[in-house]
């Protein structure tokens, strides 16, 4: 298994680009959330999913919007980059709910947008 | 889920056990105690988790007192490799619906 993956693993964007981070996991997990994490600080999430489907917010959505058409995927859209939005993005992923719910994290993204 | 206070830093020598406390006064009866590490530059990784008795594994032993109120999560012999930030969370075992919530957690220093 690769576990869980995300690409690209570092990209630079101008203020007002958009684009979409990606996020895959081959372990049949049914949750599979989004965080970013700020330099010295804890991880904050910003969207979830329980399944195919079903999305919700996390603590600092703004900004961002998911969508979750397939299990495996997850991808993460910055719509209009802005600079507050500079820092690393981790995927994770875990089973389905009423089990045993240890979370998988992917390597991180690192974005920085001009 | 509960709310949990850890010590901000830690240092800890290479070879010795690293014992990071976690307080976690309003716990309740079905709630877990999870601790997770994040290595600098990658993403966070499981460690262990317990309910109410003592577990351990091939990475670490954690201690939960009887009141539940409090943890310690021990590494018994640090290397330098253990240098993380090691975050403690409770939350119910069947949480899967709602979001891993990271605080600040303790940073962990092993010196050589």
């Amino acid at each position: 298994n690769a576990g869980v993956t995300q690409t690209p693993k570092f990209q630079v964007l101008k203020t007002g680009q958009s684009m979409t981070l990606q996020c895959a996991q081959d372990m049949n997990h049914e949750y599979m959330s989004w965080y970013r994490q700020d330099p010295g600080m804890g991880l904050r999430l910003i969207h979830y999913s329980v399944g195919a489907g079903i999305t919700d917010q996390g603590e600092v959505p703004n900004g961002y919007n998911v969508s979750r058409s397939t299990t495996e995927d997850f991808p993460l859209r910055l719509l209009s980059a802005a600079p507050s939005q500079t820092s690393v993005y981790f995927c994770a992923s875990s089973y389905a709910p009423g089990q045993y719910n240890e979370q998988f994290f992917g390597p991180g993204t690192r974005l920085t947008v001009l | 889920d509960a709310k949990t206070t850890q010590p901000t830093s830690m240092d800890c020598a290479e070879g010795r056990a690293a014992n990071l406390p976690c307080n976690h006064s309003t716990i309740s009866g079905n709630e877990y105690v999870y601790w997770y590490r994040q290595i600098h530059s990658q993403g966070p990784q499981y460690i262990i988790h317990g309910l109410k008795n003592n577990e351990t594994n091939e990475m670490a032993s954690l201690i939960i007192t009887e009141d539940r109120k409090s943890s310690t999560l021990i590494l018994p012999h640090a290397t330098l490799r253990d240098t993380a930030v090691y975050y403690c969370i409770v939350r119910t075992r069947n949480s899967g619906n709602t979001p891993l919530v990271f605080g600040k957690g303790t940073r962990l220093s092993v010196i050589a």
